[in-house]
């Protein structure tokens, strides 16, 4: 299994601000995956963090917004630009689970970052 | 996209009684995990299960048990004599390579 620590765990910003969350994972993994949960929503990926290359961003999420740093194999962060209250969510670092053979056992998440834009 | 759809919001249910959570997945893969999560108020993600696209043997965990029919493209979530502590919202998920699809997620609350 691997340990994930997420920081921070909460915070309240203002408008037209940015935050970095951290992800820090206690193996390497190849991978690691951001998403974000809106109030009452379900968990959309973000993007996925590639080492040593740039981020592959989903439909809808774009770098400008949504800058990503891969540094190395156990450590990535999020950075929300330029925030509005639209950005309140839960945001969430993932790390996929692999068994033999490369077999998704799980998928393991890191405790969230709870943010609020006001 | 390949969705996974969960029909049920909300469902309430008084403790002890069973109550089963529905999942339905869309999948072109021929290979592709399939989970269920708890999300409990506090806001962690929970594992609970796995199943991949080969293993179609329903299992019993304690009060848990998961029926996966891969004809139906469904993968469904019985929890038994339900507690108060079961209450959280409930996503069903399909990954491949590592990223997962989830559905909207079924909020159960058991009531005492």
């Amino acid at each position: 299994s691997a340990v994930i620590s997420q920081k921070p765990s909460r915070d309240i910003c203002q408008r037209g601000t940015s935050l970095t969350i951290q992800c820090q994972v206690d193996s390497q993994v190849t991978m690691m995956f951001w998403y974000r949960q809106q109030p009452g929503q379900s968990l959309t990926l973000i993007a996925t963090a590639n080492q040593g290359s740039e981020a592959t961003y989903e439909s809808g999420f774009v770098i400008d917004k949504f800058p990503i740093s891969r540094p190395n194999l156990t450590f990535s962060t999020l950075t929300v630009s330029n925030m509005s209250p639209e950005d309140s969510s839960i945001y969430l670092c993932s790390v996929p689970g692999l068994g033999g053979a490369g077999v998704d056992t799980e998928a393991f998440f890191g405790q969230g970052t709870r943010l609020t834009v006001v | 996209a390949q969705k996974v759809t969960q029909a049920q919001t909300e469902i309430s249910v008084v403790e002890k009684e069973d109550v089963t959570l529905d999942c339905v997945y869309e999948t072109r893969d021929t290979t592709y995990y399939l989970f269920w999560y708890k999300q409990p108020p506090s806001g962690e993600l929970v594992f609970l299960i796995r199943r991949n696209s080969f293993d179609e043997q329903n299992e019993i965990s304690g009060r848990y048990s998961w029926n996966f029919q891969k004809s139906t493209s469904s993968f469904n979530f019985t929890i038994t004599a339900s507690q108060v502590v079961d209450s959280a919202v409930y996503f069903c998920a399909r990954t491949n390579a590592g990223k997962s699809t989830f559905g909207d997620g079924t909020t159960l609350t058991v009531k005492p």
